[in-house]
């Protein structure tokens, strides 16, 4: 089944430990990015990526990281948390090239919280 | 810059009922798509539709239907005859024809469907 897969669901952790959320598509996806969701924000792109070894910074980079080094995964890596970074996290991920703006397919999204 | 708004913050209808989601976007780009998706009280984000910039037709599929007007930079989505299933919160978006492809959401209008 074509799918993107984040872990974990559900993260509860204390401000200033480091963090990783992790992402794997298996649809071959060229295209990767991280959104949060917070109300009334709607969902804010965090990083993205267009290829192995190519990330690039979204509307809200601070204080995350990402990588990519192999086409499937895209972890998603938060140094030193803080309660603001509070929040439900998407992975997203879709095709490239051809399929130019397809749609992106999401992860089911990772609930975390920083005290 | 992009922008997508979703004056409706939240709306109840009862079962049966006909409702209308509102999107309006800006954009300076000529080229550019729309897409709404569904997120479910379990949390997942699932694409409903995709709408380039060159096709003002309007769709059904079931129950759902969508009304492209760029005279007045709108892309409303209605469902005929609610169900409770319909229940969610529905995101309007927008994107580009950069090379990041970004997709700007709106800040969702929550649907509620009661019997």
């Amino acid at each position: 089944e074509a799918q993107v897969t984040q872990n974990p669901r559900y993260l509860i952790t204390v401000t200033g430990k480091k963090l990783t959320v992790t992402c794997s598509q298996n649809m071959n996806h060229e295209y990767m990015s991280w959104y949060r969701q917070d109300p009334g924000l709607g969902l804010r792109q965090i990083y993205y990526s267009m290829n192995v070894e190519v990330t690039d910074k979204g509307d809200v980079p601070e204080g995350y990281k990402v990588s990519r080094k192999e086409k499937r995964n895209f972890p998603l890596i938060l140094e030193s948390p803080s309660p603001n970074q509070t929040s439900l996290y998407f992975c997203a991920s879709r095709a490239w090239g051809v399929a130019y703006n397809s749609p992106l397919h999401f992860g089911n999204g990772t609930r975390l919280t920083v005290t | 810059a992009q922008k997508v708004t979703q004056a409706q913050t939240e709306i109840s209808v009862v079962e049966k009922e006909d409702v209308t989601l509102d999107c309006v976007y800006e954009t300076r780009d000529t080229t550019y798509y729309l897409f709404w998706y569904k997120q479910p009280p379990s949390g997942e984000l699932v694409f409903l539709i995709r709408r380039n910039s060159f096709d003002e037709q309007n769709e059904i599929s079931g129950r759902y239907s969508w009304n492209f007007q760029k005279s007045t930079s709108s892309f409303n989505f209605t469902i005929t005859a609610s169900q409770v299933v319909d229940s969610a919160v529905y995101f309007c978006a927008l994107s580009y024809t950069g090379t990041a492809s970004k997709l700007t959401f709106g800040t969702g209008t929550r649907l509620q469907v009661t019997l």
